[in-house]
């Protein structure tokens, strides 16, 4: 079975710093798909930034890059410039290539943005 | 906003009770996910349903169901509620493609088990 882990429970940045959150995954699968949701109090997950496994480059979305190392199943989000509308919960997630769209959630990291 | 709505927000219901919780799709979306959200935890899937038949389940009890509609509406029936069913359950809608499709969510529905 697939795992995902966030082993930062909570993270706190000053605003228009910098910030990286991590993620590692298990999996025995070759082809699959990584994803960054932020969810804020508002409680709905939104997409942040999707990484597929056969792409080497590391996807950027504005602010948002990540740095996905395949060989050590290692999937960090980077946050540029940090705002204080960044300030939610994020969480990573994988999903197979075939088969049912299943997404396989970590437990969370919560983001606070200090002005 | 995504376009996937849940029905409803905020729901209380005793224990040993059911309940339905409802999802609309985004338009276009032929598919519909549910998951389960403990407090400070990440969601958990349910199951998928897939042009009105279930396509994969995730380490639930039968007492949680499901449907999907031919307009791609979804509900969730959970049966003989426990008080470990307390949690948000969220509705995620996607198109089928086989490549990679995004899902997008709706808010959710809270629910609190007494």
């Amino acid at each position: 079975a697939q795992t995902v882990t966030q082993s930062q429970p909570e993270m706190s940045v000053q605003e228009a710093e910098t910030v990286t959150l991590s993620c590692t995954y298990d999996t025995s699968e070759s082809d699959y798909y990584l994803f960054w949701y932020k969810q804020p109090p508002s409680r709905q997950m939104i997409l942040v930034i999707r990484q597929e496994a056969y792409k080497q480059q590391n996807a950027t979305e504005n602010r948002f890059s990540v740095n996905f190392q395949k060989a050590a199943k290692s999937f960090s989000l980077k946050i540029s410039d940090s705002q204080l509308g960044d300030a939610a919960m994020y969480f990573c997630a994988y999903r197979r290539a075939q088969g049912a769209q299943k997404l396989v959630f970590g437990q969370g990291t919560r983001l606070t943005i200090n002005p | 906003e995504t376009g996937v709505t849940q029905s409803p927000t905020h729901l209380i219901k005793t224990r040993g009770q059911q309940v339905t919780l409802r999802c609309s799709s985004q338009s276009g979306h032929n598919t519909v996910s549910w998951y389960q959200q403990a407090l400070g935890q990440g969601p958990q899937f349910i199951f998928q349903y897939y042009r009105e038949e279930e396509n994969g389940r995730g380490n639930f009890p039968p007492r949680f169901s499901g449907l999907q509609f031919p307009n791609y509406s979804s509900e969730l029936n959970v049966n003989a509620l426990e008080l470990d069913d307390s949690a948000l359950y969220l509705c995620a809608s996607s198109w089928r493609t086989g490549a990679s499709t995004e899902a997008f969510f709706g808010q959710g529905t809270r629910l609190t088990v007494v």
